[in-house]
């Protein structure tokens, strides 16, 4: 029953250095997504995987990397941390909304990773 | 840029109160729009998902309403308690889940 899993919760980084954040679902959905949050701005779309084997920039990628690595897992990196990265980051899955494959259920979320960059 | 836009931003009712909250999104490549209740320290938690232009639909004291073809949705509360403070996500997909930036209700017992 662990849907999606997010690691870690809490992290605090200096500036200049890197991290990966890990995320795995075991929904066997095709799409996953990172997100970041911020006062006032909802859920911002850093990048997206449409379905093993294919990644895309969201609505702020600049300065993040992606691997889908497999259906199960999908990972966020932070090559060189900045202070305006410090925020708390969502993974999070839906099985698809592509024509042929079903739309009409909802995306489920890791529990979050509160990231510090001093 | 797919613009989803919220409003109002925030919402302080009284207990007892009803209140409605709207989504506006893009009306073309539309799939589905997400109503998500989000408490704080916790992950968003779906209320409702709409795919069908005309969709209502029902959750106890909570409602949502569909309009595709001008593009928003409607979210009720009727009879707010304090344990509806939270905010309330829309989020539209199209073949990426794209969110507004929320609707963050208070309700004062």
């Amino acid at each position: 029953n662990a849907g999606v899993t997010q690691t870690p919760k809490f992290q605090v980084l200096k500036t200049g250095q890197s991290m990966t954040l890990q995320c795995a679902q075991d929904m066997n959905h095709n799409s996953m997504y990172w997100y970041r949050q911020d006062p006032g701005m909802g859920l911002r779309l850093i990048y997206y995987s449409a379905s093993e084997g294919t990644t895309d920039k969201g609505e702020v990628p600049n300065g993040y990397n992606v691997s889908r690595l497999n259906k199960r897992e999908f990972s966020l990196r932070l090559e060189s941390a900045a202070p305006s990265q410090t925020s708390v980051y969502f993974c999070a899955s839906t099985p698809r909304g592509w024509t042929g494959e079903p739309w009409n259920t909802e995306a489920f979320f890791g529990q979050g990773t509160r990231l510090t960059v001093v | 840029i797919l613009n989803v836009e919220q409003s109002p931003q925030s919402l302080h009712v009284q207990e007892g109160d009803s209140t409605n909250f709207t989504c506006s999104f893009p009306s073309s490549n539309f799939y589905a729009l997400h109503w998500y209740r989000w408490e704080t320290a916790k992950s968003p938690e779906a209320l409702f998902v709409m795919t069908l232009n005309g969709d209502e639909k029902k959750k106890g004291r909570i409602s949502a309403t569909l309009n595709t073809k001008e593009g928003y949705s409607y979210l009720y509360i009727k009879g707010s308690q304090p344990e509806d403070s939270a905010t309330y996500l829309c989020a539209f997909l199209t073949g990426k889940l794209i969110f507004g930036q929320g609707t963050t209700l208070q309700v004062k017992p």
